[in-house]
Order: structure tokens, then C-alpha cells, then sequence
């Protein structure tokens, strides 16, 4: 089944003790991207990759690190987590191609709900 | 700069009624536009999408038609069901995807 595996769905930390979360697609897709979600806010993207080895920050990238060294695999880390950082989220992936080519359709993981302390 | 304008909510609907979420864009070229729904515990997921003006996407009995000339996307559903209550979420492609912030449904019987 294609699909975009998160792990772990629910965590709860303390503030400033690392943490990963992980994210892997089955779908060869080139672009992956991390949103967060918060209540009034809708969905912020916080890093996006279109290939390996390519990262960039999206809107909200302070505190979050991403690394893409292969393709199906883009894992979030929050190397000192604060309570600004509860939120959920979402890891999601897609093809690339032209904006206007309806190909770049995002197929979305089933969350991460994140509580720091 | 690239950006989604959509109707805030919360709306509540009782079955049967019709359905209206507005949404609009600013966007540079001609971008696919999208509308995903979210329901309760879940992911995002597509629900329809429109590649070029004039094209209407359309599923579950929810249709979105690409405006260009107003720069809208607006979602319809004749007749809700308690089952649509969820989140739903208007977005393009620009050079990465631009998401509104969501309006959220809920349908009583």
C-alpha cells in the first residue's frame, strides 16, 4: 500500500532532551516536506526536500533541523525542544512536476502529536 | 507573495444543507489547485483537484471550480452528510504547495 509512515504517533518530553521523528514514503516521491498544525493557524510547512542531499526551510524552520541523505527517508529533528514546539505533525510527500500538471499531489502521513514539558 | 485566502469557520450545517467554502488565491503563473479534507485523528487527504481554468474537480459529491478571472476555488456540496464533518483545506502549487488555514465542518442530524 503506498503510503507515508510516521513514528511516533503520540510523544510526550521535557523540555530540551532530543528528539526524532521519523518519516518514510513507499512512493519513490521526490518532494517530502514537514508541516506543523496548530489550533487557528492551519499548516505551517517547516522544512521541504526535492531530492536528496536538497533541503530548504520553509515558513516556520526555527528549532528544527531535517536531513535527506535517501530518497524515501526525511526524519524531523528537535535538537532542544521547547514548549512552543507542542503541536502536530505531519509529514507528507509527493512527485515534481510542473506547477500546473496536477502530478504534485501530496500524500500525507497520519500525524505526530508532539507535548513538551 | 504566494498565499491562500479561505473562509474561516467554524461552520455547522444540518444534514441535508448546502455547502459553501470560499477560498481564493495569489499565485505567479498558472498553479493546480487542490482541496484537502481532514478528518477527525487523521491526515490530510486529497479530496479533488483542478489543473487549468474553466476545469471543475469533483468526488464525493463535492465539486471546486478553477476561476481564473477571480482567482477562486470555492467548494460546494449540495446536500452534507454527518460523515463530511471534518477540516478542509484549500491549497496550490507554486514552487512548493501554499495551504489556507482551514475551515472546519461539522454536520448535525
Amino acid at each position: 500500500e503506498a503510503q507515508v509512515t510516521q513514528n511516533p504517533r503520540y510523544l510526550i518530553t521535557v523540555t530540551g532532551k532530543k528528539l526524532t521523528v521519523t518519516c518514510s514514503q513507499n512512493m519513490n516521491h521526490e518532494y517530502m516536506s514537514w508541516y506543523r498544525q496548530d489550533p487557528g493557524l492551519g499548516l505551517r510547512q517547516i522544512y521541504y526536500s526535492m531530492n536528496v542531499e536538497v533541503t530548504d526551510k520553509g515558513d516556520v524552520p526555527e528549532g528544527y533541523k531535517v536531513s535527506r541523505k535517501e530518497k524515501r527517508n526525511f526524519p524531523l529533528i528537535l535538537e532542544s525542544p521547547s514548549p512552543n514546539q507542542t503541536s502536530l505533525y505531519f509529514c507528507a510527500s509527493s512527485t515534481v512536476g510542473a506547477a500546473n500538471s496536477g502530478a504534485n499531489v501530496l500524500t500525507f502521513g497520519a500525524g505526530s502529536r508532539l507535548t513538551v514539558l | 507573495g504566494n498565499s491562500v485566502t479561505q473562509m474561516e469557520g467554524p461552520v455547522t450545517l444540518s444534514e441535508e444543507a448546502f455547502l459553501t467554502i470560499n477560498c481564493t488565491y495569489t499565485a505567479t503563473g498558472y498553479p493546480s489547485l487542490f482541496w484537502y479534507v481532514q478528518y477527525p485523528g487523521e491526515g490530510l487527504q486529497l479530496l479533488l483537484k483542478a489543473t487549468k481554468a474553466d476545469d471543475k474537480g469533483s468526488n464525493k459529491g463535492f465539486e471546486a471550480t478553477y476561476r481564473k478571472e477571480t482567482t477562486s476555488f470555492h467548494l460546494e456540496k449540495g446536500s452534507v452528510q454527518v460523515s463530511d464533518s471534518a477540516v478542509y483545506f484549500c491549497a496550490f502549487t507554486g514552487n512548493q504547495f501554499y495551504f489556507g488555514t482551514g475551515t472546519s465542518l461539522t454536520v448535525i442530524p
